[in-house]
């Protein structure tokens, strides 16, 4: 398995609470990514980050942020969690650009009450 | 912006052969990749075509016509295990995002 670990693996929160999810790797990739998951829409990518500290949104980041100060983790923050946020989040690693293949965590799921 | 169109469900028997379409709009191309996810798992790499024509990794095959912006997945030989939802994912050649599809949700019976 690639060494990719997301954190925490479940949790439930409250409407309106802050949340951070993080995805650490220990290989050392230099492409990362965060997708959410839910019924009917497949993979939708949140963020990705090329580098440390280089960051760019993807499809569906309204109401997400993302930090890389460290190759090795990639945090997705909800600022202020909306029900709507309720879903299975997936961090994905790759080594390069040309993308032949991405490393997948196990995921999170995220109930927001 | 992009879009990748695949199929929502298909059902086939144990043993057969499958196909599962993938075409894809975008403003640039790099390649088109497919995934495997089995139920509260999580996705797993398949195949990559970057140029046309046909890749071949045991019972699995994966096509890619540039041309025609479209591309499928074949498993052979179907077997229970195979039930799962299969997703096209492209990159682009401007930026570093991988995008995916909806998933085609397979059902292998008996």
């Amino acid at each position: 398995d690639a060494g990719i670990t997301q954190s925490p693996r479940h949790k439930v929160t409250e409407t309106g609470t802050p949340v951070t999810l993080r995805c650490h790797q220990t290989e050392n990739h230099r492409y990362m990514y965060w997708y959410r998951q839910d019924p009917g829409h497949g993979l939708r990518l949140i963020h990705y980050s090329y580098g440390v500290k280089d960051t760019d949104k993807g499809e569906v980041s309204d109401g997400y942020s993302v930090s890389r100060s460290k190759t090795e983790d990639f945090l997705l923050t909800l600022e202020s969690a909306t029900s709507s946020q309720t879903s299975v989040y997936f961090c994905a690693i790759s080594l390069d650009r040309a993308n032949t293949e991405a490393f997948f965590g196990q995921g999170t799921r995220l109930t927001v009450v | 912006g992009q879009s990748l169109e695949q199929p929502s469900e298909v059902t086939a028997v144990e043993g057969a052969i499958v196909q599962i379409n993938c075409t894809y709009q975008t403003s640039g191309f790099y390649g088109l990749s497919w995934y495997q996810q089995h139920d509260g798992g999580a996705p797993t790499f398949l195949s990559y075509n970057a140029l046309d024509g046909l890749e071949e990794t045991g019972r699995f095959s994966s096509f890619l016509s540039r041309s025609d912006s479209y591309g499928y997945l074949l498993l052979q030989e179907l077997q229970m295990k195979d039930s799962a939802s299969y997703f096209c994912a492209v990159r682009v050649e401007s930026g570093y995002a991988l995008n995916f599809g909806k998933g085609t949700s397979l059902l292998v019976t008996p």
